[in-house]
């Protein structure tokens, strides 16, 4: 069975400071997607960033980007210029390429300060 | 706004009711998942549709559980019989079919039931 494991349940980072909230995960497959999603409070979960296994290059959008360690099956993310809004939980999410579920990990709630 | 919808957005209830919850996908997307989310967890697989065909079911999703898609759009999950522990977030979220190897979800805001 697929697990995800994300270690921190919370994280705190200065406004401006960069931060990295981890993520390990286990499967015997080869060719997956990763995913990291936030969840604001009381608000919907929206998708922050995505990786398909088999490509090499770690994802990067705007302020967050990925370092995607295959052998290790590690998936952390990494959110540069912190800022107030970025405050959330934070989901690490994998599905298999043959599958349609997502499985998640517990979280990291992230604090932004001022 | 064209994303997913989730009503009613909270539920309170006397344990032995049955409760209803409805989703609304977005339009082009025609698949669609319900999750479920305690406090202090990420959200866990109960189900999933492509168009009206219920293909996939966890073992979380009792006999108590029934999620319908009658006609390929909006979905409904009934509880029967609540109980204490089905306190919790009901997410329900849909993705395309085609267009991108990715099946990225997109998640409505939830339906958050208490079970009292």
């Amino acid at each position: 069975a697929q697990t995800v494991t994300q270690s921190q349940p919370e994280m705190s980072v200065q406004e401006a400071e960069t931060v990295t909230l981890s993520c390990t995960y286990d499967t015997s497959e080869s060719d997956y997607y990763l995913f990291w999603y936030k969840q604001p409070p009381s608000r919907q979960m929206i998708l922050v960033i995505r990786q398909e296994a088999y490509k090499q290059q770690n994802a990067t959008e705007n302020r967050f980007s990925v370092n995607f360690q295959k052998a290790a099956k590690s998936f952390s993310l990494k959110i540069s210029d912190s800022q107030l809004g970025d405050a959330a939980m934070y989901f690490c999410a994998y599905r298999r390429n043959t599958g349609n579920q997502f499985y998640f990990g517990t979280g990291t709630s992230l604090t932004v300060i001022p | 706004d064209t994303g997913v919808s989730q009503d009613p957005r909270h539920k309170i209830t006397k344990r032995g009711q049955n409760v209803t919850f409805r989703c609304d996908p977005i339009s082009e997307h025609n698949r669609l998942y319900w999750y479920r989310q305690t406090l202090g967890q990420g959200p866990e697989f109960l189900t999933y549709f492509q168009n009206e065909a219920q293909l996939e079911k966890s073992r979380l999703l009792s006999d108590r559980f029934s999620a319908e898609r009658p006609k390929g759009s909006f979905s409904t999950l009934e509880i029967q019989r609540t109980e204490q522990g089905d306190s919790a977030m009901y997410l329900c979220a849909s993705s395309p079919s085609s267009g991108t190897p990715y099946n990225e979800q997109f998640f409505g805001p939830g339906t958050r039931l208490t079970v009292l």
